[in-house]
């Protein structure tokens, strides 16, 4: 089956450090890769997508490049602020047959960052 | 654009009875919604996919009696925990989506605590 592995966290960096949230990813096929963050409190929202091999997504300062050789969707940003501070979910989307389709998550890695 | 909406954000409810919870797509026609649950520090887990006007598919191990989804039109999906227990307490988060588009866009999750 799909199946999404992110790195977990929690993770704590100092303001504007460089982060890095690693995802990796097994599907029966191409899938878009997704990137979710859900801030305390709050429901998911995305952050960037991409739907084919080395694709760019990009959003608010982050990127994640569609990387089909490595199965990967890593999540980057140069200098990250306390604002950023939540959960990101890497996710794949996967059009099986007779229509259907599913998101499927991976686990999510806290981020925590420190003035 | 893309906004979804749930009401309510949190409901507290005695054991035994029934809560509704509403998922609305503001600025487009949702021919798909999806219910998922997500448990304290933990991904989201999938509950049901529904398209308006038909029967929604459930995941392996959810109970179809207990959570009730009405998919009426392509605005709003409803879910309604039947007989509620303390363990159906949990943050439920739905999401809709375009036919043809494969990005999902996420409510802000409704908190239900049952006592």
């Amino acid at each position: 089956g799909n199946s999404v592995t992110q790195m977990e966290g929690p993770v704590t960096l100092s303001e504007e450090a460089f982060l890095t949230i690693n995802c990796t990813y097994t599907a029966t096929g191409y899938p878009s890769l997704f990137w979710y963050v859900q801030y305390p409190g709050e429901g998911l929202q995305l952050l960037l997508k991409a739907t084919k091999a080395d694709d760019k997504g990009s959003n608010k300062g982050f990127e994640a490049t569609y990387r089909k050789e490595t199965t990967s969707f890593h999540l980057e940003k140069g200098s990250v602020q306390v604002s950023d501070s939540a959960v990101y979910f890497c996710a794949l989307i996967l059009y099986s047959g007779a229509g259907s389709y599913q998101l499927t998550f991976g686990k999510g890695t806290k981020l925590s960052v420190i003035p | 654009g893309a906004v979804v909406s749930q009401h309510p954000s949190r409901v507290i409810c005695k054991s035994g009875t029934s809560v509704k919870i509403e998922c609305r797509s503001l600025d487009f026609q949702a021919t798909t919604m999806f219910w998922y649950r997500q448990f304290p520090k933990q991904s989201l887990m999938l509950m049901a996919t529904s398209n308006e006007g038909s029967k929604a598919t459930y995941e392996q191990g959810v109970e179809k009696d207990k959570f009730l989804i009405n998919h009426a039109s392509l605005t709003l999906s409803t879910l309604t925990v039947t007989s509620a227990h303390p363990e159906d307490s949990s943050f439920y988060i739905c999401s809709a989506k375009l036919a043809g588009v494969d990005t999902q866009y996420f409510g802000p999750g409704t908190r239900l605590t049952v006592l």
